[in-house]
């Protein structure tokens, strides 16, 4: 099941916005991604982070991969409609292949 | 690129109906996935795969069977299909974790709707 907390849930904000969501897990992991899925879709891979303290962007996104292991946020700067979307982030421990899943942040830009 | 295509991204199929998910990746990755992803569940793993005729249950397994007999290629099986089984269903790839750097790659989902 799911460990790890994505907050916030949803948010609704302005076009031209900066927006930052994170994750956090009672437990350490080696790896944090971060998904976009958009309706209909699959999650898109945006960033990996691998290193702990890591600091990777991608355009206009932002992650960083949380000095305890335990957390990471996403920021996105400057939002645009196309932003619109759901926001995963997951982890991996090192437990085999297996990814844990945060429950997703969904985005929704007003234009 | 990684690409993981599934074979379907819609499917209509009624309660007791045999149902085939078909999902491919070309990029020689070792291992592949399926989750069902449901409103207000997240995304579950049903089953995985290590490599070829290899197959791992996951968290849901229950109702599903899989099948590997090319690197390439992972089939999720609904051997009877029921209504509970509606949901959107995603494929997954990736090659074995460096120091633990698991990456996953999704394919764009299968919809599938049991009558």
């Amino acid at each position: 099941g799911q460990q790890l907390n994505q907050s916030p849930q949803s948010m609704f904000i302005q076009e031209g916005e900066d927006v930052s969501m994170n994750c956090t897990s009672s437990s350490i992991f080696n790896t944090w991604l971060w998904y976009k899925q958009d309706p209909g879709e699959g999650p898109v891979l945006l960033i990996a982070l691998y290193k702990a303290g890591e600091l990777t962007s991608n355009g206009r996104l932002t992650a960083q991969f949380g000095i305890t292991r335990k957390d990471s946020f996403l920021n996105i700067s400057a939002s645009i409609p196309s932003d619109v979307g759901i926001y995963f982030c997951a982890g991996n421990n090192n437990a085999g292949n297996m990814l844990t899943f945060g429950g997703g942040t969904r985005l929704m830009v007003k234009p | 690129d990684v690409k993981v295509t599934q074979s379907s991204r819609y499917l209509v199929k009624r309660t007791g109906e045999k149902v085939f998910l078909e999902c491919v990746q070309d990029m020689d990755h070792e291992n592949m996935f399926w989750y069902r992803q449901d409103p207000g569940l997240g995304l579950r793993l049903i089953y995985f795969s290590y490599d070829v005729k290899m197959k791992e249950k996951g968290d849901i397994p229950e109702g599903y069977s899989v099948s590997r007999e090319k690197k390439e290629r992972f089939s999720l099986i609904l051997e009877s299909a029921s209504t509970n089984q509606t949901s959107m269903y995603l494929c997954a790839s990736s090659s074995p974790p460096r120091g633990g750097q698991e990456t996953q790659y999704f394919g764009p989902g299968t919809r599938l709707l049991v009558l």
